[in-house]
């Protein structure tokens, strides 16, 4: 089983709303990811989990406040969101996060928001 | 530098054309290389990978080869259906990078 499971599948907010985003895995993988992908682009890389601990931001907004409450579960908080937050929001997971591993990270359906 | 080039799309073929689509990476060493197909509002599937040069991988028809003289990863399908109409990405990742580093995207039409 390779499932990754993301809830809501979609989300209308307002710019003063706050909501989160779900993720879950229960492939016993260790390292999770968020994701954001604008209409006809690659996903971007927003950040990444360790062993339940952020171990990457890429630089990401305050507004985006992500959370790894367990091994299984990864959130994705937000908050005063712009109408360019708008994507599909994308969790992935691999087996581990170390340097020098080939695993490949499974991904999730996604979460298509739109900030009106 | 690292990046990966894939061919524009979109692609457009007959039901049991043959299909090829290019990509071509730059690294320093020897990553993995991916394969993933996004089919219309969902989220990225794996489709296939190879860890070294000269893997082959395969999956539903499709196949790739890790070339390291021409620094490719082309993927190709014998005969596609109309089902494979998706948008598919090229992707690598190096010893050195926590990252995925993925290709613009082929989109790939195949018509009835």
């Amino acid at each position: 089983d390779t499932e990754v499971t993301q809830t809501p599948k979609h989300l209308v907010m307002g710019m003063t709303n706050k909501k989160s985003l779900k993720c879950e895995q229960h492939m016993g993988h260790r390292a999770m990811y968020w994701y954001k992908q604008k209409a006809k682009k690659p996903p971007e890389l927003m950040f990444v989990y360790s062993y339940e601990k952020l171990s990457i931001n890429e630089s990401v907004p305050s507004r985006f406040s992500p959370e790894c409450p367990n091994s299984s579960l990864l959130n994705l908080h937000l908050h005063a969101l712009q109408p360019e937050d708008s994507a599909l929001y994308l969790c992935a997971s691999s087996l581990s996060w170390r340097t020098g591993s080939t695993d490949t990270q499974y991904f999730g359906p996604g979460t298509r928001l739109t900030v009106l | 530098g690292n990046s990966v080039t894939q061919m524009e799309g979109p692609v457009t073929l007959s039901e049991e054309a043959f299909l090829t689509i290019n990509c071509t990476y730059t690294a320093t060493g020897y990553p993995s290389l991916f394969w993933y197909v996004q089919y219309p509002g969902e989220g990225l599937q794996l489709l296939l990978k190879a860890t070294k040069a000269d893997d082959k991988g395969s999956n539903k028809g499709f196949e790739a080869t890790y070339r390291k003289e021409t620094t490719s990863f082309h993927l190709e399908k014998g005969s596609v259906q109309v089902s494979d109409s998706a948008v598919y990405f090229c992707a690598r990742r190096v010893d050195s990078s926590y990252k995925l580093i993925f290709g613009s995207g082929t989109r790939l039409l195949v018509r009835p």
